[in-house]
């Protein structure tokens, strides 16, 4: 099956920071999601992105298919940013299975 | 409007033990999925429906069963619990196969 790799693992910033987080995926795929957990565990769609770049607010996301990467851009991070940040994939195969990397963990500090 | 709603959101079983878990979407949604998540593995696909009617196995099926009741419900059903089954479960929904996935708040299971 179709592998997804994020790095880093975690990460840890001052208040204020950028960071950037990438997803990497072994095979063609048909979409990209990324989406942010927060403390109480709920998960929340940040990002529909197959390809090509999007931006709401703080957040930007890019998509290189060709090259099997995405990118997850925080500037001005705030404490509210803390959580885990998944990206999630579903091959060109269209077997409609989508499948998570394991995460990037971000602890904002105040 | 609810979105996805999963019960029961807390439960403890004893070994052996079967249960439920239920999960409903208002969004008139195709495709559902179940998911689990343990520390350190990200989410990781049991079940999913493409749409009403079929079910397919994800990456980790072992020891579950679903049923698609209708467009709206789609059940995770544990028939003899194990310890190895403790777990945050999450379904989620989507217009289309592979589209945008909304979750539900997730089911806390804890098997003894």
């Amino acid at each position: 099956g179709i592998q997804v790799e994020q790095s880093p693992p975690d990460l840890i910033l001052q208040e204020g920071a950028n960071s950037t987080l990438r997803c990497n995926f072994s095979d063609s795929v048909n979409n990209l999601q990324w989406f942010h957990q927060n403390p109480w565990g709920q998960l929340i769609n940040l990002f529909y992105i197959p390809s090509g770049t999007k931006q709401n607010g703080r957040l930007s996301a890019t998509t290189v298919a060709t090259e099997r990467y995405s990118l997850l851009y925080i500037s001005s991070s705030q404490t509210t940013d803390s959580g885990v940040y998944f990206c999630a994939v579903e091959r060109v195969s269209r077997d409609d299975k989508i499948i998570f990397g394991k995460g990037t963990r971000l602890h904002i500090l105040p | 409007n609810a979105g996805v709603t999963q019960t029961p959101k807390f439960q403890v079983l004893k070994t052996g033990q079967s249960m439920t878990l239920q999960c409903a979407q208002d969004m008139n949604h195709n495709s559902m999925y179940w998911y689990r998540q343990d520390p350190g593995m990200g989410l990781r696909l049991i079940y999913y429906s493409a749409s009403e009617g079929t079910t397919d196995k994800g990456e980790v099926p072992n020891g579950y069963n679903v049923s698609r009741l209708n467009k709206r419900e789609f059940s995770l059903r544990l028939e003899s619990a194990a310890p190895s089954q403790t777990s945050v479960y999450f379904c989620a929904s989507s217009e289309f196969g592979a589209g945008e996935l909304f979750f539900g708040e997730g089911s806390r299971l804890t098997v003894l």
